[in-house]
């Protein structure tokens, strides 16, 4: 079953951009799937930020996208998440997931385990 | 703010059944058929439960059912256990690349 585990500073200064890593085990991520960041800040609902396919087409929150990169590192089998000029308001877990079935992106069944990111000023 | 609007809580004693429903602003649900729905527990990762309206993945009891009507999708837990008690979650597109996540629903078993 494919694992998926997120990395990157839990502290990002604000204005600065936020870098996170998922690095993905027991599957290729080039073979197929959508890839994918969604955020929760504390105590608060789930937010999507976007997605990547396998051959690298990519999809944002239309709210975020002028800040948000996915990009992908099929050698190192992992796919990362930018986020840049961020304030308070990016204070979140960051969760990276998996689609249940190929070609679909609003069945996610393999998650991380998410990462609390804290912007500070 | 969500394109999707579900009650803040939902409760019911154990052995009932409860419905929490996920209002589109539009006729999302029935154009796409695409309504997804996640439990939540806390410090936990979100788990999939249902998707395309009605479909378990593996592993997901049958006590969990969903369902849509129009711009709304419902979630069913039947036989409520103290278990279920938990955060859910409806999904679903915003268009046919984006998606939307409800604001969530509490589920406390009384």
């Amino acid at each position: 079953q494919v694992q998926l585990q997120e990395s990157g500073p839990g502290l990002v200064k604000s204005s600065e951009t936020l870098s996170l890593s998922c690095h993905v085990s027991d599957y290729s991520i080039g073979r197929g799937y959508y890839w994918g960041w969604i955020r929760q800040p504390p105590g608060k609902g789930l937010e999507w930020i976007g997605y990547i396919h396998n051959r690298g087409a990519t999809y944002y929150n239309p709210s975020l996208e002028s800040r948000v990169d996915i990009s992908k590192d099929t050698s190192n089998n992992q796919f990362s998440l930018k986020l840049s000029s961020v304030t308070a308001a990016d204070t979140a877990i960051y969760y990276c997931a998996r689609s249940l079935r190929h070609g679909y992106i609003v069945d996610l069944d393999s998650w991380g385990q998410g990462i609390l990111v804290t912007v500070s000023s | 703010q969500s394109d999707l609007t579900q009650p803040a809580s939902v409760s019911g004693s154990p052995g009932q059944s409860i419905t929490i429903s996920c209002i589109g602003k539009t006729s999302d649900f029935g154009e796409y058929d695409y309504a997804s729905w996640y439990q939540q527990h806390p410090g936990k990762a979100p788990k999939l439960m249902i998707y395309d309206v009605n479909t378990r993945p593996s592993g997901v009891s049958d006590r969990f059912s969903g369902s849509n009507s129009g711009n709304t999708a419902s979630l069913t837990i039947s036989g409520l256990q103290p278990e279920d008690e938990a955060d859910y979650y409806c999904s679903s597109y915003a268009n046919k690349t984006t998606v939307v996540f409800g604001g969530g629903t509490k589920v406390t078993v009384l």
